[in-house]
């Protein structure tokens, strides 16, 4: 059974430009959440996508977007980079939120 | 509304137990507990339900007190293969989407 799967593993971009990450869950996973992961803020909460609707929105500007497809990719946004967006992004998957989620490898995305 | 874990660190040696606590200031429908290693995704241990059905690991267990918002994660006889970082992910009953903690590092030495 294939797991969650990110792409691409690694970025290097430039402050001020904006980046698309991919997720494709696990089949038959409706939802996807997407996480910020940063030595010092830990594990922190983007969004939640649920049959192609945002369910729930974390504390992230305007410039953290996403969305979900009908076949339930999903993908994150993220507009005029800055350094501090610089992180492990991760997406992670679930039949319905009651049996825990799958977390995919992430994306590395670095800002210079 | 970020959980609360405790402790920071630990340090075991080989067969030794240890509780990891996580505390929330909201009414919690669910807690999740993760274990992350190193250079590796998050990965699904157990969840605990509001009204007591659990779901998860055969060899690690976790309690769950609803009216103080509290969980906590019992390893018992630690192996190496417990090293790592373990996080607790709560949803509160507005349904507001999985929160994690900042995580606990557990040590487990020979």
């Amino acid at each position: 059974k294939a797991g969650v799967t990110q792409t691409p593993r690694y970025l290097i971009k430039t402050r001020g430009q904006q980046v698309t990450l991919s997720c494709s869950p696990i089949s038959g996973h409706r939802s996807v959440s997407w996480y910020q992961q940063t030595p010092g803020q830990g594990l922190q909460f983007l969004f939640e996508y649920f049959s192609e609707t945002q369910r729930n929105k974390g504390n992230f500007p305007g410039r953290f977007s996403g969305r979900q497809f009908s076949n339930s990719r999903s993908e994150m946004n993220v507009s005029t980079l800055e350094l501090g967006d610089s992180a492990l992004y991760l997406c992670a998957s679930s039949r319905t939120g009651d049996m825990g989620y799958t977390f995919g490898s992430g994306t590395r995305l670095t800002v210079v | 509304q970020q959980p609360v874990q405790s402790p920071q660190a630990v340090i075991l040696r080989e067969g030794e137990d240890a509780v990891i606590n996580c505390s929330s200031s909201k009414a919690l429908y669910s807690v999740h507990w993760y274990r992350q290693k190193h250079g590796e995704a998050p990965v699904f241990l157990m969840i605990l339900l509001k009204g007591g059905e659990q779901k998860g690991h055969e060899k690690i267990s976790a309690s769950f007190n609803e009216k103080k918002q509290q969980s906590s994660l019992y390893l018992t006889a630690s192996q190496l293969s417990y090293s790592g970082t373990y996080f607790c992910g709560t949803e509160d009953l507005e349904a507001k989407g999985l929160v994690f903690g900042k995580g606990t590092k557990l040590t487990v030495n020979p």
